[in-house]
């Protein structure tokens, strides 16, 4: 049962336009989301992160909405560089969760120069 | 960067073999991780550990065991090879709380 979803796994966006990826979870306890990029060969890296007691986060070109009544969160960039082309997870823990963290499916971004 | 390494980087073996993958880490972090990453799946856990002989199974953890001696080392075992188990194994290290960071990955083919 997958507790933390993203429903597009791939995206194209002209370079200098918003990237927007989209992340949805079931598990109402969750309470901590966060955002990973990852290049090929070489391990995801942390890239944003979001509690339950805000709803946007920001840094830099990097945007994190968070809407808990939806379950549902967003990461915004502006304006997308070819350098974001990478797949990008969200992830999810909660305090019923031991410190484990769950992780969507990745969507693979690609900024068309 | 997070000082986390994994060894090997690449392996390949055969079927029925036990293989053993290796997590250092020099950040004394408490929690450390084990993830497979497959196309159409992304990061799965496998096992975890909160603690030095603490372990506990992921959502994957048929076919692998785990063992942490010392804080710095968390050790991945796979019994006997299958070759449902070729895939890239990132391990995670975190402190209570906060984000995990990511070693650079182990390729691993059985065939």
């Amino acid at each position: 049962d997958q507790q933390v979803k993203q429903n597009s796994p791939s995206l194209s966006v002209q370079e200098g336009r918003i990237s927007i990826l989209n992340c949805d979870y079931t598990n109402s306890m969750f309470d901590y989301f966060l955002w990973y990029k990852k290049y090929p060969a070489e391990g995801p890296t942390f890239l944003i992160s979001i509690s339950s007691i805000k709803d946007k986060n920001e840094d830099g070109r990097f945007t994190v909405f968070l809407n808990k009544s939806a379950k549902h969160l967003s990461l915004h960039i502006v304006p997308s560089q070819p350098g974001d082309s990478a797949v990008y997870f969200c992830a999810a823990s909660g305090s019923n969760t031991g410190n484990q963290f769950y992780f969507g499916t990745g969507t693979s971004l690609t900024v068309i120069p | 960067d997070a000082g986390i390494t994994q060894s090997p980087r690449h392996k390949v073996t055969e079927t029925g073999t036990p293989v053993t993958l290796r997590c250092h880490q020099t950040e004394n972090h408490r929690y450390m991780y084990w993830y497979r990453q497959d196309p159409g799946h992304g990061l799965r856990l496998i096992h975890y550990s909160y603690g030095v002989k603490d372990t506990d199974k992921g959502e994957v953890s048929d076919g692998y065991s785990v063992s942490r001696s010392k804080t710095e080392d968390f050790l991945l075992t796979l019994e006997s090879a299958t070759s449902s188990q070729t895939s890239v194994y990132f391990c995670a290290i975190s402190a209570p709380g906060d984000e995990q960071y990511f070693g650079p990955g182990t390729r691993l083919t059985v065939t």
